[in-house]
């Protein structure tokens, strides 16, 4: 597609179930990075994967989040047991990958996760 | 983590130039300055990069110090469509630097444009 498109929208999920999130990055982009934007903050970096590498996880903040990219492409992100403070707005971005990582992201639109 | 300063906030007219500083007094030869913006309501998006000369695209011109620890993002005709939260960012070029690969978004500078 032309743009970095995740799903759903919204989600509003009740607390301590688990919710999956999806990113379908822009064709060809080798990375693949989440953040999460909580109301009136600025954005918090959480998982970023390139190529066959192994991710940098080390924005997750606990081991009730996790993140997987299947075939170089789509990426999921699953929080279990939800919290309350969960509750944010959850992107995801793209970029191509070259000598000296010389370009920009393009972020999605962004899941808007309510846990009431 | 090579850090960067903004103001908190800056007000412009609309159809006038905007000219929004940045300070990184500790970047390294290898950081790149990127800039990106937030509109209301939506994801970040790309504005310019550069690393020591001047850039210009289509959305912005990016002028860098020739020291390099600061730079000034120019908006040459601000519209009401340019308020947003604008992002100075260092990307480390150089595998194994702390900011390698991932953009560490700050609290940025919110810009206001007046009709």
């Amino acid at each position: 597609g032309a743009g970095v498109s995740q799903s759903p929208s919204n989600k509003v999920t009740e607390k301590g179930k688990d919710v999956e999130l999806r990113c379908d990055p822009i064709s060809g982009h080798t990375a693949l990075y989440w953040y999460r934007q909580s109301l009136g903050q600025g954005l918090e970096f959480l998982i970023y994967f390139q190529g066959n590498s192994a991710p940098d996880k080390s924005g997750l903040p606990s081991d009730r989040f996790s993140a997987e990219r299947t075939g170089g492409s789509v990426s999921t992100l699953t929080i279990q047991r939800t919290q309350q403070e969960d509750s944010a707005v959850y992107l995801c971005a793209s970029s191509l990958v070259g000598t000296g990582y010389n370009y920009g992201y393009t972020f999605g639109s962004g899941t808007r996760l309510t846990v009431v | 983590d090579a850090k960067t300063t903004q103001p908190n906030s800056m007000e412009s007219n609309e159809e006038e130039p905007v000219h929004l500083p940045c300070n990184h007094s500790t970047i390294s030869g290898t950081d790149y300055i990127h800039w990106y913006r937030q509109l209301p309501s939506q994801g970040p998006e790309y504005v310019i990069h550069g690393l020591t000369s001047n850039v210009n695209n289509r959305m912005a011109s990016l002028a860098i110090a020739e020291d390099r620890k600061s730079s000034t993002l120019i908006l040459h005709r601000a519209t009401l469509r340019d308020a947003a939260v604008y992002y100075c960012i260092l990307r480390d070029r150089q595998r194994g630097g702390t900011s390698y690969g991932k953009l560490t978004f700050g609290q940025g500078t919110i810009l206001t444009v007046h009709p």
